[in-house]
């Protein structure tokens, strides 16, 4: 059973650019989420999607959006990219019913804007 | 606003002993609360949960205790072990579970 992977492992953006950061979901599992994390801080949640539908999101501008596909894997995408955006993007995917609370992340994407 | 908080960034316990990490929380709405371990270029992992009808959930050297009305968790690691040094992540969610709510972490190191 393959974990949780995302890709790229780094990437260095300009402001003003877009990026699209990777997930590949645990097996199985039909939920992802998506957080930031700051240095220093704890993960924020960003958004959930369920069956390729979002189920939830944070207190994130409309520049951060996101799409599930029916494979499961997801994508996070930031348009006009910020240098407060410089974070550790996490995904987290999680089955569905009573263990959905338990999430399973992937090592993250550091994202590094100029 | 942040809805969970860990105020202690680091904790230091010798091997064998006690570890305590604490983490309170603001919105009684929470109702699930859960720990996450992190190791340096990991992802968080999944340690130890409790729903908001227990106060005690105990799994192997791991026990986390809730107490409601103080809005206040805790989690006790019993023996201390060096490979238990990592940075401990409480998070909250309320019933509709879509949402999950992070403290800022308490890293944790275990001198043999």
């Amino acid at each position: 059973e393959t974990g949780v992977t995302q890709s790229p492992t780094h990437l260095i953006k300009t402001r003003g650019q877009q990026v699209t950061l990777r997930c590949s979901s645990q097996s199985g599992h039909n939920t992802v989420s998506w957080y930031q994390q700051a240095l220093g801080q704890g993960p924020q949640f960003i958004f959930q999607y369920y069956r390729e539908e979002e189920n939830g999101r944070g207190n994130f501008p409309p520049r951060f959006s996101g799409l599930q596909f029916p494979n499961y894997s997801s994508e996070l995408n930031v348009n006009a990219l910020e240098l407060d955006d410089s974070a550790l993007y996490l995904c987290a995917s999680s089955p569905s019913g009573k263990s959905s609370y338990e999430q399973y992340f992937g090592p993250g994407t550091r994202l590094t804007v100029t | 606003d942040q809805q969970v908080k860990q105020n202690s960034p680091s904790l230091s316990v010798q091997e064998g002993r006690i570890s305590i990490l604490n983490c309170d929380y603001t919105n009684s709405m929470f109702d699930y609360f859960l720990w996450y371990k992190k190791y340096p270029a990991e992802g968080p992992t999944f340690l130890i949960s409790i729903s908001s009808i227990k106060d005690k959930n105990e799994d192997g050297r791991f026990t986390v205790f809730l107490n409601k009305s103080a809005k206040h968790l805790s989690l006790h690691i019993v023996p201390s072990q060096p490979g238990d040094s990592a940075v401990y992540f409480c998070a909250a969610s309320k019933p509709t579970g879509n949402q999950f709510y992070f403290g800022t972490g308490t890293s944790l190191t275990v001198i043999p």
